[in-house]
């Protein structure tokens, strides 16, 4: 069936190192992908998005990068900081339509000090 | 500025009793999404719902689970006799469809059955 996905379930990193997450989508008809982090005990919390007709789109330390072609999506974190840890999704659903979100299963992002 | 209120935040109920779940969304906001989460996994889409209309309940199971939207009040994910693969943490979404597709969670309810 179709699903998102994410290629490694936990990622370690040097705090002020930069973070790349990676996810794979497959389905075709997704023309809308956002990025979510997850804090223990709370809420998914918007982090950036980007639609289709875009290939990257800039945040505040945060970059999302958008190949078409593979059907991959990833976020990048420059600087990360001990505040970053946290569980990060990729999730997906058609623009315009106010549909269901599809979520993939979650990587954590762990930063060392 | 309130976001999404969901309570409780904790709700311990034994086998085959009825849990009531209650989402409050951002003020302007006429649609709600419940997603169900399981430890470790991802979120799973189970219901949309606007003011007194129930649009997508794809992701819903069959028996037991009923979710209402009213024209006033919150929204409320009913579960009757729960059982323990039914303990999870219960989000609630909301998004203004003059704002985008952004959809903004509350902090959820964490359902454990005994």
């Amino acid at each position: 069936g179709e699903s998102v996905g994410l290629h490694l379930p936990t990622l370690s990193v040097q705090e002020g190192d930069n973070s790349i997450i990676n996810c794979a989508y497959s389905n075709s008809a997704s023309d809308y992908f956002i990025w979510y982090k997850q804090e223990s005990g709370k809420g998914p919390q918007f982090i950036i998005d980007i639609r289709s007709n875009m290939d990257k789109r800039q945040g505040q330390r945060v970059t999302v990068l958008l190949n078409k072609t593979v059907k991959h999506l990833s976020l990048q974190i420059a600087a990360t900081q001990p505040g970053d840890s946290a569980v990060y999704f990729c999730a997906e659903n058609i623009a315009g339509a106010n549909s269901k979100l599809t979520f993939g299963k979650g990587i954590t992002l762990s930063v060392r000090p | 500025n309130a976001g999404v209120m969901q309570n409780p935040r904790h709700l311990v109920r034994r086998r085959g009793q009825e849990a009531r779940l209650r989402c409050s969304p951002m003020k302007g906001h006429s649609h709600v999404y419940w997603y169900r989460q399981l430890p470790e996994e991802g979120l799973k889409f189970m219901v949309y719902l606007q003011k007194e209309n129930i649009i997508d309940e794809s992701g819903m199971p069959k028996e037991r689970f009923s979710a209402e939207f009213p024209k006033e009040g919150p929204s409320i994910l009913r579960i009757q006799q729960v059982v323990r693969g039914d303990s999870a943490a219960y989000f609630c979404a909301s998004s203004n469809p003059a704002g985008g597709n952004e959809q903004f969670f509350g902090p959820g309810t964490r359902l454990t059955v005994l």
